[in-house]
């Protein structure tokens, strides 16, 4: 299997636009997957297929894909948006990777 | 409303073995991919194990090959997770989850459950 790298932490004012970043070698050839995890609660699908985001999630998120980088930003970034992000991937024989999580603290 | 309950989870001694189950509703069970994906405390996702809708396919995380089981009943909508050998490293929260979309090829998660707690300790 391989690996997903993302930062361990960004921070952000409210109102400004957050961008988490995932690394791996397989992303230009496997669709990225991204989860918001807040405290004590399971994760929740943000977007998927790299920029598609799923009914119910806020249009102020969003993804994006260059070469071996994806990109989850958050446009206009509110508290409530404070949590965990992880990003996920997949191998063609369907071997699921996740990315270590990057803990988005709004200021 | 899809809803996805875990159970069968607890303090367990090294070596020892549990089973957690998972209840489906509110979708058809018996079309999708299921997964258990864990999250030992203060730490990030891991992928454990999935199978698909009609026990087809299935594949397990290198840390748990030959530990852990999934299996699924279709009939009684619930997913299982049989865990042997266990280890203090497998503590951690359990979730259940649904893949939208394994059968044409995509891996992802839109439905999890809450999560229940496996301890291994002496």
């Amino acid at each position: 299997s391989y690996e997903l790298t993302q930062p361990p932490s960004v921070s952000v004012s409210p109102g400004q636009t957050a961008r988490i970043t995932c690394s791996g070698d397989a992303l230009p050839k496997q669709y990225a997957y991204w989860y918001q995890q807040k405290p004590g609660q399971a994760p929740v699908l943000v977007i998927y297929k790299d920029s598609e985001r799923p009914s119910g999630i806020p249009e102020r998120f969003s993804g994006s894909s260059s070469g071996t980088t994806v990109t989850l930003t958050i446009s206009g970034v509110q508290a409530e948006d404070e949590a965990d992000y992880y990003c996920q991937s997949a191998d063609s024989s369907g071997t699921v990777v996740f990315g270590g999580g990057t803990k988005l603290t709004v200021l | 409303e899809v809803q996805l309950v875990e159970s069968g989870g607890g303090l367990v001694k090294p070596g020892g073995s549990l089973r957690l189950s998972c209840a489906a509703s509110g979708f058809t069970f018996s079309s999708y991919s299921m997964n258990w994906v864990r999250q030992a405390p203060g730490k990030g996702l891991e992928w454990v194990s999935s199978i698909s809708s009609s026990s087809s396919y299935i594949y397990y995380a290198d840390s748990v090959k030959g530990r852990f089981t999934i299996s699924r009943d279709n009939a009684k909508n619930s997913l299982y997770l049989q865990m042997n050998s266990l280890r203090a490293e497998d503590t951690a929260v359990y979730y259940c989850a649904r893949d939208p979309a394994a059968a044409d090829g995509f891996y992802y998660f839109d439905y999890w459950g809450q999560g229940t707690l496996v301890t291994v300790s002496s």
